[in-house]
């Protein structure tokens, strides 16, 4: 089973500021791991996602996160936030050696990162 | 542009009306879920299918139904909504790479 703790339920920065979103999680297999932004009254929407290779993930909109194996962590950071990146931001895994049907996601509980003027 | 598209995106219903919640998908992948998302929480999945194999969770309630006639739609009924089932309900779909989401539904219960 996977369990996945993302330590701020709340994050407050002001615009073009540096943030950091932290993620961490816990399994007994190996993972996948990814990182999905929520706009109000919208869907996920995949920000960018650790399957392989280089642990320095790039994704869509400027974000960033680092996969640490040995601190089971998968923070996600961006260096100059804009008003539009108000949003919540869910971290997630799936175990590695998925086969048929299991491709499951455990989300943590979401970041409301709100960038202010 | 290969997408997952969910239709009406806002619902209102009427305490134990029947209501129904479509989905549909255009990247042709076996497996299709169903997600319950309450105000300021994480997704809650409620069944999946890989192909026509269909998966309730443990704790999804009878209320809840699926049906899935083909492999691009997929649909939701709950039989008898009551208050605490207004919600956004997301619909994604899957590969190896990962879960690719619907705008969602946000049912309204009255």
């Amino acid at each position: 089973a996977q369990s996945v703790t993302q330590l701020d339920s709340q994050v407050p920065v002001f615009e073009e500021a540096p943030v950091e979103l932290r993620c961490n999680y816990s399994s007994s297999v190996s993972v996948y791991l990814f990182w999905y932004v929520q706009y109000p009254n919208q869907g996920l929407q995949l920000l960018l996602k650790y399957l392989s290779g280089s642990t320095l993930v790039k994704g869509i909109n400027g974000f960033e996160a680092e996969f640490n194996k040995s601190q089971t962590s998968f923070h996600l950071r961006k260096p100059s936030v804009h008003i539009s990146d108000t949003a919540e931001y869910f971290c997630a895994v799936s175990p590695q050696n998925r086969g048929g049907s299991n491709y499951k996601l455990t989300f943590g509980k979401g970041t409301l990162l709100t960038v202010n003027p | 542009d290969a997408m997952v598209i969910q239709n009406p995106r806002y619902q209102v219903t009427q305490f134990g009306k029947p209501v129904t919640l479509s989905c549909s998908q255009t990247l042709n992948h076996n497996v299709m879920y169903w997600y319950q998302q309450k105000s300021s929480q994480a997704p809650k999945l409620l069944f999946h299918y890989y192909d026509k194999d269909f998966n309730n969770e443990a704790d999804t309630p009878d209320n809840f139904q699926s049906r899935r006639p083909n492999t691009s739609f997929c649909f939701l009924d709950i039989r008898s909504p009551g208050l605490g089932d207004a919600a956004m309900y997301l619909c994604a779909t899957a590969d190896r790479a990962g879960q690719y989401f619907g705008p969602g539904t946000r049912l309204t219960v009255t």
